[in-house]
Formats: structure tokens, sequence, C-alpha cells
């Protein structure tokens, strides 16, 4: 079983349409939670990142974490053509080095 | 605006040969890594380095070596290029400045024939 699950997608979403990504982990030691943003032929972005449980929001992208169920959810508002890109979720330990990705979402938003 | 820069984007070696992949950042970042991403099965770290000399082996390390020493350089040399290791490599730097989130650069396309 792999530490962090991730659907592969692809998901395809009118303009406007409020998208939501999703992982599950199995690792209870994780305390940071991050979405990064990858963009054909480009490196990933860091779009967000939480520290342990709760929600944080900025602008149209809301991160939840429920470290009782271990499941992140990444929500977009208002989506758009410009958001059509690989979302990853990732994962790491307090004091860790190593950060765990997801294999990541691929999201299509048509205009 | 901060940046890793990966030397190349593009790149063509033959079987065999001796590859050098070069990371350079400049926000003074303890951290760096090396990573490759496959389709199906995402990013999959090879090594990473935690400070100056220092290195630590990834999850996918056979086959690779790399080399730190300077802070804001870290290159990843394949010591015998093979068919197996045509990928996406993508180099990244963090700190605890930054919540240890990822700067990663724009990735080199390595193509082994």
């Amino acid at each position: 079983q792999k530490e962090v699950e991730q659907d592969p997608g692809p998901l395809s979403v009118p303009e406007g349409a409020i998208v939501s990504l999703n992982c599950t982990y199995s690792n209870s030691a994780f305390q940071y939670f991050m979405w990064y943003r990858q963009y054909s032929r480009k490196g990933p972005e860091l779009l967000m990142y939480t520290y342990s449980s709760g929600n944080k929001e900025d602008g149209r992208f809301t991160a939840q974490v429920d470290k009782s169920s271990k499941y992140i959810s990444l929500f977009i508002r208002d989506s758009q053509p410009s958001d059509s890109a690989t979302y990853l979720c990732a994962m790491r330990e307090t004091g860790g080095f190593k950060t765990i990705f997801g294999a990541g979402t691929r999201l299509f938003v048509k205009a | 605006d901060v940046k890793v820069t990966q030397s190349s984007r593009y790149l063509v070696k033959r079987t065999g040969e001796k590859v050098f992949l070069e990371c350079v950042q400049d926000m003074d970042h303890e951290n760096m890594f090396w990573y490759r991403q496959d389709p199906g099965l995402g990013l999959r770290l090879i090594y990473f380095s935690y400070d100056v000399k220092m290195k630590e082996k990834g999850d996918i390390p056979e086959g690779y070596s790399v080399s730190r020493e300077k802070k804001e350089r870290f290159s990843l040399i394949l010591e015998s290029a093979s068919t197996n290791q045509t990928s996406m490599y993508l180099c990244a730097s963090s700190s605890p400045m930054t919540g240890y989130g990822y700067t990663f650069g724009s990735g080199t396309r390595l193509t082994v024939v």
C-alpha cells in the first residue's frame, strides 16, 4: 500500500464549477500537508501548506485536513481554464526531511 | 523572484555516457533534493542534501550519485546512463523558513538512447 493515495483522474469540469481534489494517507505521523500545482512541462509550484488539522483559505483555494480520517482535500471555487493543471498532494512528518507526494490528479477546466 | 535553475530543459544522451545535471538555487536554502517524475509513478526521491557536502539516499538512488560542494549548487550524476533512466528530473530546495515547502526548478527532460 502506498503511503499517499491520490486519484490520477483526469477530472474534467466546466468553467465556474467547484472542484474537489482529495488524498488519503496511511502514516499518522504526517503533520505538514501541502498542495502543489504543476502545469505541463513545468516544475510543481507550492499552492498551500497546512500544519496539522483544520482549514486554510487563500483566495479561491481552500485546503482541508482531517487527521482522524487521514484525508486531505483541496477545493477550488469558481474554477477557471487557467486552473487546468496536475495537482499533487504532499505530506511530511515533523522534523523529517522527506516529503511524500501523491501521484497527482490531472484537472481540465473547460471554457 | 526566487529561483531554482536547472541547467538544461532537454537532454539526449547515449547509453553508457556519464551525465551531469546541474541545479542552482538563489534562496540560501539549506535543503536540496533531486526527484524523477514518471507517468503513473509520480515523484520519486533520488537523493537529498541538508547541508554542504552532506548527502542522503532517497528511495531510488541506484545508478545515481550527487555532489554538493557549495550551498547553492546540487548536482546529479548518472554514472552510466541507461534507457530506464529516461525521465523528467526535478530539482527542489527548501528551508525551515518556508515550512519546508519546496521550490522546484522547471525540470530536465532526459532521454537516453
